[in-house]
């Protein structure tokens, strides 16, 4: 199985800030990585798919990208909205797995 | 709007069975995958399974043999049988829909909570 490390676990941040969250892939995941949020009480939303493609709806502030099989999810001024729990999963290979989430929390 | 609402969740004996549904709308459920992903505070996100369009399955090993996903696409719904309980099945379950390929999972319901103990 990939295993993806995900890093921060959790992050303490302002409105305003620049945050970065990463995952990394034990081995080649293809670009096939995603990012999603989530809310106490809800199913994750789909914010990024495949590294790099917003999804429709969701605010410009928040960009994927990656460097081999580092993967980084930005968001580039924190909004009062975003402070949720943020996951990664790799849609590579079976079976698909996910990082441990890095909650943002209020400064 | 694509919709996904889980139902049966609930207590259960160690050994014991539950049935979960996901009824799904506002897209064609028989043209996509569709999966069951649960959710634990110590184990964080795991997928369970997952069901082609034309019924192939695939399961995560924790739960083969156990568990058997199916789907009635006349009735746009999703199932997964769950027998011989453990407790360490106790999760949130969530249906969620691909978008491409087999795992990108792009729509996910609330989820329905699994309880299994004595």
């Amino acid at each position: 199985d990939i295993q993806m490390t995900q890093s921060p676990s959790s992050l303490s941040a302002s409105v305003g800030d620049r945050v970065t969250i990463s995952c990394r892939a034990s081995q080649s995941v293809g670009g096939y990585l995603n990012w999603y949020q989530q809310k106490p009480g809800k199913g994750p939303k789909l914010l990024v798919a495949t590294t790099s493609n917003l999804q429709t709806g969701v605010p410009s502030r928040f960009s994927g990208s990656a460097s081999g099989t580092n993967f980084t999810l930005t968001i580039s001024s924190l909004q009062s909205e975003d402070f949720a729990t943020y996951y990664c999963l790799q849609s590579y290979s079976t079976p698909p797995t996910f990082g441990r989430g890095t909650t943002v929390e209020i400064k | 709007e694509v919709q996904l609402v889980e139902s049966g969740g609930g207590f259960a004996q160690p050994g014991g069975s539950l049935r979960l549904s996901c009824a799904a709308s506002g897209f064609t459920f028989g043209s996509y995958v569709m999966s069951w992903v649960r959710q634990t505070p110590g184990k964080g996100l795991e997928w369970v399974s997952s069901i082609s369009g034309s019924g192939t399955t695939r399961y995560a090993d924790s739960v083969k043999g156990r568990f058997i996903i199916s789907r009635d696409n006349s009735e746009n719904t999703l199932f997964l049988q769950m027998n011989s309980l453990r407790a360490d099945d106790t999760a949130v379950y969530y249906c969620a829909k691909s978008g491409s390929g087999w795992y990108l999972l792009d729509y996910w319901g609330h989820g329905a909570l699994v309880t299994v103990s004595a």
